[in-house]
């Protein structure tokens, strides 16, 4: 099993849809996740991080339930210049080295 | 705000020739990566550097080499290409300073033919 699971979509939404990625992850003592955001042919950028009791910024809520090993990310209203390649990572280390995993990639597309 | 800069931005390689690529951030961090990422298969930790002069393997070190040559420069070497190292790289960096996002340079294109 990958330390990090997620669907590789594509998911193919209309402009204004609300959808939600999942991400699953293996290791019980991962101590923090993050969404990134990876447009084609450029570097990952952090979208947010997601903590236990949830966080919202704008559109994106992200979501973790640390019983199922899951995270999700959740976008309203979804505008063409969301579609992007979504990234779950996951971290067990702690201070200053990022001990993480970044998943596959959720490939969205929003159409018009 | 240069962030983290990598260089270079595409190159062709012959089975069997070496090459280094350069990565330098200004934002003081400590910890600094290296990853490759092909299709498919996410990304992947090929080295990382905790602090400087330390480095430490990733999950997929053989064939690449690196050098924390100080605290802002992090260079990974190919010392003989192999057409299995066509791959886009990218370097990072992170620092508990900076709340541990990680950084990332715009990747380098390498194809070795």
């Amino acid at each position: 099993r990958k330390e990090v699971e997620q669907d590789p979509g594509p998911f193919n939404v209309p402009e204004g849809a609300t959808v939600a990625f999942n991400c699953t992850y293996s290791n019980s003592a991962s101590q923090s996740f993050f969404w990134y955001r990876q447009d084609c042919r450029k570097e990952p950028k952090l979208l947010m991080s997601v903590y236990s009791s949830g966080n919202e910024d704008g559109r994106f809520t992200a979501q973790l339930n640390r019983a199922s090993q899951y995270i999700s990310l959740l976008i309203r209203d979804s505008k063409l210049s969301d579609s992007a390649t979504y990234l779950c990572v996951v971290n067990k280390g702690s201070g200053g080295y990022q001990k993480v995993t970044f998943g596959t990639g959720t490939k969205l597309q929003v159409i018009p | 705000n240069a962030g983290v800069t990598q260089t270079p931005k595409f190159q062709v390689l012959k089975t069997g020739q070496s090459m280094t690529l350069q990565c330098a951030q200004d934002m003081n961090h400590n910890s600094m990566y290296w990853y490759r990422q092909d299709p498919g298969m996410g990304l992947r930790l090929i080295y990382y550097s905790a602090s400087e002069g330390t480095t430490d393997k990733g999950e997929v070190p053989n064939g690449y080499n690196v050098s924390r040559l100080n605290k802002r420069e992090f260079s990974l070497r190919l010392e003989s290409a192999a057409p299995s190292q066509t791959s886009v790289y990218f370097c990072a960096s992170s620092d508990v300073g900076s709340g541990n996002t990680i950084y990332f340079g715009e990747g380098s294109w390498l194809t070795v033919v």
